[in-house]
């Protein structure tokens, strides 16, 4: 069964500097890994996934992450984050054949300030 | 990109009774959905896997006889919380499985509250 560790529950950030939420898993079976932003009282939205292929995928409003196969990691970065990109962030995995169904992980609540 | 919605979007409800919500994909066909819980603060947990003609797969730890989860059509998935009661307060979510590998698509929530 796989899981999901997000390290970090908070990070806090100034306007502008960059920020790097860790997120690790464990499987036993190849797996698709994804990133997914939360605003307060709203649903999900997925900010970049990895399939396959090229290990640096970049997403949108300007986020990144790297899959590390041998580190079995699949960190996310921005170099310059926004008020705006307050927000919680979750990590979540899906295994091949059961795609669809995401294991998340407890999540890493960004706060930004001036 | 493909949506999905959930109706209501937000309930209030009292101790003991019933509620139904309704998960739709709008604009494709799902076969399967997935019903996920999430309690303030705390990360999003899978409750079942709707499969469109057949019965839910619960995830351990889920009643399936207090959370009734009905795929009765490839657009509709409806998650009916029977007798319920404070503690099952809380955000569900659903998802819907596209069509393309590793795709889906989450709904915008519902949040229950009961009184």
């Amino acid at each position: 069964a796989q899981s999901v560790t997000q390290l970090d529950s908070q990070v806090p950030v100034f306007e502008e500097a960059p920020v790097e939420l860790r997120c690790n898993y464990s499987s036993s079976v190849s797996v698709y890994l994804f990133w997914y932003v939360q605003y307060p009282n709203q649903g999900l939205q997925l900010l970049l996934k990895y399939l396959s292929g090229s290990t640096l995928v970049k997403g949108i409003n300007g986020f990144e992450a790297e899959f590390n196969k041998s580190q079995t990691s699949f960190h996310l970065r921005k170099p310059s984050v926004h008020i705006s990109d307050t927000a919680e962030y979750f990590c979540a995995v899906s295994e091949g054949d059961s795609w669809g169904k995401l294991q998340f992980g407890a999540g890493t609540q960004v706060v930004v300030t001036p | 990109g493909a949506v999905v919605s959930q109706h209501p979007s937000w309930v209030i409800c009292k101790s003991g009774t019933s509620v139904k919500i309704e998960c739709r994909s709008l604009d494709f066909q799902a076969t399967t959905m997935f019903w996920y819980r999430q309690f303030p603060k705390q990360s999003l947990m899978l409750m079942a896997t709707s499969n469109e003609g057949s019965k839910a797969t619960y995830e351990q730890g889920v009643e399936k006889d207090k959370f009734l989860i009905n795929h009765a059509s490839l657009t509709l998935s409806t998650l009916t919380v029977t007798s319920a009661h404070p503690e099952d307060s809380s955000f569900y979510i659903c998802s819907a499985r596209g069509t393309k590998l590793a795709e889906q698509y989450f709904g915008p929530g519902t949040r229950l509250t009961v009184t």
